[in-house]
């Protein structure tokens, strides 16, 4: 079957670590996204890739990184430096970009930062 | 730039009622729009969408959705709703041009016995 999927489910980090949250598609979609979601809060996007080796920062990119050295992959680098990175974080691809705009969504990570 | 307004946090209602719930958007350019549900620990699944033609939208799960181009808005409904259809609801708009959405703050339906 084809989807996302987003490893692991829960992560636990100390705080001051660096962690990386892992999101796989195997879709063939040229676009990967990044969203993180508060409790009571929209999704708010965090990076976003319409092509292999090039991305963009999204409305809340401060503290993270990513990278696209595939098309099937874009992981997530939650770096010390995101103040409140406890937080409900999806990961979701689209096809290119001028099509339908219809995005598909992994089951999400949740990552609790102590 | 667009923007997507969901009136509600959140709506109870009891099992087999009836259900609206309600999405406004702004957009300078045309749209297409998207509702998607959300189980709880869960990532977001595609409930509809209205990409042009007819402005009523069907999709799963007995729900629908009614472009209206002159008021902005696209609201869900569901004429009889089970207990099964708790989940939060996320209204979406992306433009034409390009892939990226905006997405609303999300309305939680809770159905009660």
């Amino acid at each position: 079957d084809g989807g996302i999927t987003q490893s692991p489910k829960y992560l636990f980090r100390k705080e001051g670590q660096n962690v990386t949250l892992s999101c796989e598609q195997n879709l063939n979609h040229d676009a990967m996204y990044w969203y993180r979601q508060d409790p009571g809060q929209g999704l708010r996007l965090i990076y976003y890739s319409q092509i292999v080796n090039d991305f963009q920062k999204g409305d809340i990119a401060e503290g993270y990184s990513v990278s696209r050295e595939k098309k099937e992959s874009f992981p997530l680098t939650v770096t010390s430096a995101q103040k409140n990175p406890t937080a409900f974080y999806l990961c979701a691809s689209s096809m290119e970009p001028g099509t339908t705009g219809e995005q598909y969504f992994g089951p999400g990570t949740r990552l609790t930062v102590t | 730039a667009q923007s997507v307004t969901q009136l509600d946090s959140q709506v109870p209602v009891f099992e087999e009622a009836p259900v609206e719930l309600r999405c406004n958007y702004s957009s300078s350019v045309s749209v297409y729009l998207f509702w998607y549900v959300q189980y709880p620990n869960q990532g977001l699944q595609l409930l509809l969408k209205y990409l042009s033609g007819s402005t009523l939208v069907k999709g799963i799960n007995g729900f629908e959705a009614e472009f209206n181009k002159s008021q902005t808005s696209f609201h869900l409904r569901k004429p009889s709703v089970h207990i099964s259809d708790t989940a939060g609801y996320v209204c979406a708009v992306s433009n034409t041009n390009a892939g990226k959405s905006t997405f609303g703050d999300g309305t939680t339906l809770t159905v009660k016995p």
